[in-house]
């Protein structure tokens, strides 16, 4: 089975309107945490945010926020208020704790187009 | 601050020339270390990772290898390269602990002819 899925290979959003980017997990392991990641077209991976599987609240920087829904293994990224330079690839990925920690497991990624 | 140092940026090797990319880490001591690669407009595999020096975790059987020679540092290599060999391939390290991210190198773009 997947441990992230990304189901939406490509996304349109009106500039200045909010996008939400969806991200499903899948883990045995209670303590885990899950990033996202901005691609640009130039290929540098950029790290968003992170949310920790204990975390009460849902993590939030900047413009970008993660909406955690924990007992559906959802971690979507809502990006408010779209800038023209927010077009790129969106990955999730999760890390696992304990002594399998040392891998992370990515999504295929979202293409999210912002149209002026 | 730390830093991640993947070079070439660019690189063009016909089929069955050697390869070796080279990645270094400064500012942090003892980091984990991956080497991915991303095939055009794909997601990331995962080839190598490192927990220690000499300590190399495969993920793909493959013409490739890795070495970490040094704490900070993580080499890839091929004897023989394959004309499917060719994407991106990135660097990155990360803290030991699920809420550190990787770190992610600039990258390097082979092409193989």
């Amino acid at each position: 089975a997947q441990k992230i899925t990304q189901t939406q290979p490509g996304m349109f959003v009106q500039e200045k309107e909010a996008v939400t980017l969806d991200c499903t997990y899948d883990t045995s392991d209670p303590s885990y945490g899950l990033f996202w990641y901005k691609q640009p077209s130039s290929g540098e991976m950029i790290f968003l945010i992170y949310q920790g599987s204990y975390d009460q609240q849902n993590a939030t920087e900047g413009r970008y926020s993660l909406n955690f829904q924990k007992a559906r293994k959802s971690a979507n990224l809502v990006i408010s208020a779209s800038q023209l330079g927010d077009s790129a690839m969106y990955f999730c990925a999760m890390r696992e704790g304990g002594f399998t920690g040392n891998q992370f497991y990515f999504g295929t990624g979202t293409s999210l187009t912002v149209i002026p | 601050s730390q830093t991640i140092h993947q070079w070439p940026a660019t690189l063009v090797q016909p089929v069955g020339s050697p390869l070796s990319l080279e990645c270094t880490v400064e500012g942090t001591s003892n980091p984990n270390l991956y080497w991915y690669r991303q095939a055009a407009g794909r997601g990331l595999q995962l080839l190598f990772y490192s927990v220690g020096i000499g300590q190399i975790s495969s993920e793909v059987p493959q013409n490739l290898s890795a070495s970490r020679p040094q704490d900070r540092q993580f080499i890839l290599s091929s004897k023989k390269l394959l004309l499917s060999d060719s994407g991106f391939y990135l660097c990155a390290w990360s803290a030991q602990g699920k809420v550190f991210p990787l770190h992610f190198g600039n990258g390097t773009r082979l092409t193989v002819t």
